[in-house]
């Protein structure tokens, strides 16, 4: 299976940073990555498919880049609706995850 | 609307079967072209899936899973479901099931998720 590796596991961050969250593929996986929010007691949500696709209805300041094995996240002015858990999940082989990135209030 | 909502006991005892499913609306489960998933998360943990329905009933499980999970689809009620045998108590989850309509298998609706808890 294709393993994803996301860093940090955590951050801290204050409302107006800017954000980047790194997922790495086991093997090249053609662009084939959605990322997700995570709010506490809530399903997840699409943010970015095709590696950097913005999802309809989903803020402009969440930009995604990548190819091959290594992708980034990027929330350009982190908002109070921002702090929650990424994921990064893989669509090449059967779908699988990242462990989750948690962005914490500083 | 497209909407997802699990439904299922709360609760299974030990080497019996979960049986959950999930009620769709505003698409068909029989739109040529989705996959009908599901997914679990472990209590603050990570995401995991399980397998997905598409076509005519063609189904693809997680192979890094046991083969415990059998995934089936009723359109007549526009629902989709599982079964997972044998429930231990490792099978304590979250399970969610998700769609995406866009012909491909990342997730852009979900079900509300339904806590599932072993216990004898």
């Amino acid at each position: 299976d294709v393993q994803m590796t996301q860093s940090p596991s955590a951050l801290s961050a204050s409302v107006g940073d800017r954000v980047t969250i790194t997922c790495r593929a086991s093997q090249s996986i053609n662009n084939w990555l959605a990322w997700y929010q995570q709010r506490p007691g809530r399903a997840p949500r699409l943010l970015i498919y095709e590696a950097s696709r913005l999802q309809s209805a989903v803020p402009s300041r969440f930009s995604a880049s990548g190819s091959g094995t290594e992708f980034t996240l990027t929330i350009s002015s982190l908002q109070p609706d921002d702090f929650a858990t990424y994921y990064c999940q893989q669509y090449d082989n059967y779908p699988t995850f990242g462990q989750g990135t948690k962005v914490e209030i500083k | 609307q497209v909407q997802l909502q699990e439904s299922g006991p709360g609760l299974v005892r030990p080497s019996q079967t979960l049986s959950l499913t999930c009620t769709v609306s505003g698409v068909s489960v029989n739109s040529g072209g989705s996959y009908w998933s599901w997914v679990r998360q472990y209590p603050g943990k990570g995401l995991e899936w399980i397998g997905y329905i598409y076509n005519s009933d063609d189904t693809y499980y997680n192979p890094s899973l046991k083969s415990r999970f059998t995934i089936s689809r009723d359109t007549s009620k526009n629902q989709f479901s599982l079964r997972l045998n044998s429930v231990t108590a490792a099978d304590a989850a979250l399970y969610y099931c998700a769609t995406s309509l866009q012909m491909a298998t990342f997730f852009d609706y979900w079900g509300q998720g339904a806590l599932v808890t072993v216990s004898s």
